[in-house]
This record gives C-alpha cells, sequence and structure tokens, in this order.
C-alpha cells in the first residue's frame, strides 16, 4: 500500500505570496490531518478534513485554510506569507481522525524569503 | 499554547542502555497518547501508544508509562540501538478531533 504523499517537496516563496501544498492519503484513509513543524515548537495542529468537511481547526490565523476532495485529497493554502511561515509543513492521513494511528508524509519544507 | 511539553531537547545515551523519554500534560481531558518516531527527511511514524484507562503498554524494546495523577508518560527503550537514534515525539488528543503534540526529544545512542 502506498503511503502518505506530499508534492512540492520544498518550496521557496517570497514574502508577500501565496502557496498552495498537495497531500494524497493512504488509499482508504478518509481522514487528512495538516500540521506545522518548527524548531522548538513541535507539531503544530492547523486543521483536520474527513470526507471532506473540516472537523476542527488548530490556533492559526484565517490566512490559512485546506480543502479535501472526494478522493480524500487535501490541500493547504497560505495566502500572504510571512517569514514566520517558513516550516515543515505535515500531512497525516489516518482512518478515524488524528485520535487513532496516523500516517505522515515526508512533508513540504517552505522557506519565505 | 503548549498543553503537551517535552522540556529535554536532547538526550544521550550509550548503546544497550536504558532510554527514557518524558513528556508532562496540562489538559485532563486527555484520554490517549502515542509516541512518534521522526528521522531526518521523513515525517514521523507511529511507535507505541496508550489510552487513559491503562498505566503501562509494551512492545517489545518499547514501553509507555503513565501517571495520570501526575499529568506525565514517558518511553522507556530498553536495551537502546543506535537506529533508535531519532527525535520522538509525544502526543496527546482528548477525544476529539485534533492531537497535540511535544516540541521532541532528540535521542541519541553512541555505539
Amino acid at each position: 500500500k502506498a503511503g502518505v504523499t506530499q508534492t512540492p517537496r520544498y518550496l521557496i516563496k517570497t514574502r508577500g505570496q501565496q502557496v498552495t501544498l498537495s497531500c494524497s492519503p493512504i488509499s482508504g484513509h478518509r481522514s487528512v490531518s495538516w500540521y506545522q513543524q518548527t524548531p522548538g515548537q513541535g507539531l503544530q495542529f492547523l486543521f483536520e478534513y474527513f470526507s471532506e468537511t473540516q472537523r476542527n481547526k488548530g490556533n492559526f490565523p484565517g490566512r490559512f485554510s485546506g480543502r479535501q476532495f472526494s478522493n480524500s485529497r487535501s490541500e493547504m493554502n497560505v495566502s500572504t506569507l510571512e517569514l514566520g511561515d517558513s516550516a515543515l509543513y505535515l500531512c497525516a492521513s489516518s482512518l478515524g481522525g488524528p485520535a487513532y494511528e496516523q500516517y505522515f508524509g515526508p512533508g513540504t519544507r517552505l522557506t519565505v524569503t | 499554547d503548549q498543553q503537551v511539553k517535552q522540556n529535554s531537547p536532547s538526550l544521550s545515551v550509550q548503546e544497550g542502555r536504558i532510554s527514557i523519554l518524558n513528556c508532562d500534560y496540562t489538559n485532563s481531558m486527555f484520554d490517549y497518547f502515542l509516541w512518534y518516531k521522526k528521522y531526518p527527511a521523513e515525517g514521523p511514524t507511529f511507535l507505541i501508544s496508550i489510552s487513559s484507562i491503562k498505566d503501562k503498554n509494551e512492545d517489545g524494546r518499547f514501553t509507555v508509562f503513565l501517571n495520570k495523577s501526575a499529568k506525565h508518560l514517558s518511553l522507556h527503550i530498553v536495551p537502546s540501538q543506535p537506529g533508535d537514534s531519532a527525535v520522538y515525539f509525544c502526543a496527546a488528543s482528548a477525544g476529539n478531533n485534533d492531537m497535540r503534540f511535544g516540541a521532541g526529544t532528540r535521542l541519541t545512542v553512541k555505539p
């Protein structure tokens, strides 16, 4: 069974731009969660989607948004990028949700200059 | 809000000895706890979990202990191997649809 894939793996953007990251979950997994990882902060929960519906959202500004498609693939969008958005963005899929064992993708390394 | 805290950013142990990674939490509603391991350039991988109805769960060389009154859990690795060198994340859930992670502890196992 193929694992969670994320594209692109690396991205460099300029302040003020917007970016879209993509995540393809493990086949059969309907829950997709997004996390931001920065040094010293661990993994910060962004949001979780299940069957195209956002079920929960972390404490991030509205510039961070996401969506999920009928095939469970998910995208995350960040508008008006700031330098502090530079981080590793991880996507995780699971059968039932984040409270269950999650399978993570390798992440997208976003650098904002 | 750091509801899950891993106060030791790094830990170094000798091969064959025990590694003990600690995690504290503040939310008494957390009822499910997990440990993930992360190697460089890879996403975290699930290691072991424990629900709040238990105080110990064992899987091979890995054992997780939960002390609900102290809001503390720990991961024991015995014996430690060089391949265990990675960043370990503690995570907790209150049964809702989000998971709170700690900042991680970098474990180095020296041959």
